[in-house]
């Protein structure tokens, strides 16, 4: 079975710099994809960047890129130029490519980010 | 926002009601899951329907009841809740279930309170 962890409850960040969200996973799995998910406070769970286990150049999406370390199995996101839209609860997901549990999310508790103004 | 729609937002319900949760997606994917998030807890994925079968079933108790009727709607049927059972409900939906470049899309959720 597969874990995420996410060491970080809660987060703030001054509007205009930069944070890093870490994530960690475990997993006896070698082809599988990782997810960073963002959940403003209207809830709706919006999908913020994708990363394919055996690409080993790093995701980006606009402000958003994600540290990829498959030996460490370390996922982190960093968010540059942070918005007050940027403000939600940040999840990051497991999926193996296939096999058992394929369908299947995995996804760690969370990591509350406040920007302030 | 996302092509996922759910109703209704909010329900509160006694133990003994019988409600429904409808999920509905406009986005052509052939496969719909049902997930629950409850407060300082990872989602937990509850079931998984592609192309209208039930694929995965992740033990859960009987008085949640799914439906699939086709490919762009999902029902969560709920009967005699318990109060641990509150919680925000999520629907999703993906293109290539199990698939290599399969990607999840979420609906906003129900909030259900169960007194």
């Amino acid at each position: 079975a597969q874990t995420v962890t996410q060491s970080q409850p809660e987060m703030s960040v001054q509007e205009a710099e930069t944070v890093t969200l870490s994530c960690t996973y475990d997993t006896s799995e070698n082809n599988y994809y990782l997810f960073w998910y963002k959940q403003p406070p209207s809830r709706q769970m919006i999908l913020v960047i994708r990363q394919e286990a055996y690409k080993q150049q790093n995701a980006t999406e606009n402000r958003f890129s994600v540290n990829f370390q498959k030996a460490a199995k370390s996922f982190s996101l960093k968010i540059s130029d942070s918005q007050l839209g940027d403000t939600a609860m940040y999840f990051c997901a497991f999926k193996p490519y296939s096999g058992a549990g394929s369908y299947q999310l995995t996804f760690g508790k969370g990591t509350k980010l406040s920007v302030i103004p | 926002e996302t092509g996922v729609t759910q109703t209704p937002r909010h329900l509160v319900m006694g133990m003994t009601n019988k409600k429904s949760l409808k999920c509905e997606q406009h986005l052509g994917h052939n496969a719909m899951y049902w997930y629950k998030q409850s407060a300082k807890k990872p989602l937990e994925l509850m079931f998984v329907y592609s192309l209208e079968e039930r694929v995965e079933n992740n033990s859960v108790p009987s008085r949640f009841s799914p439906e699939c009727p086709n490919s762009s709607h999902l029902f969560l049927h709920l009967h005699t809740l318990q109060p641990e059972d509150s919680a925000l409900y999520l629907c999703a939906s993906s293109q290539d279930p199990g698939g290599r470049t399969d990607t999840q899309y979420f609906g906003p959720g129900t909030r259900l309170t169960v007194l």
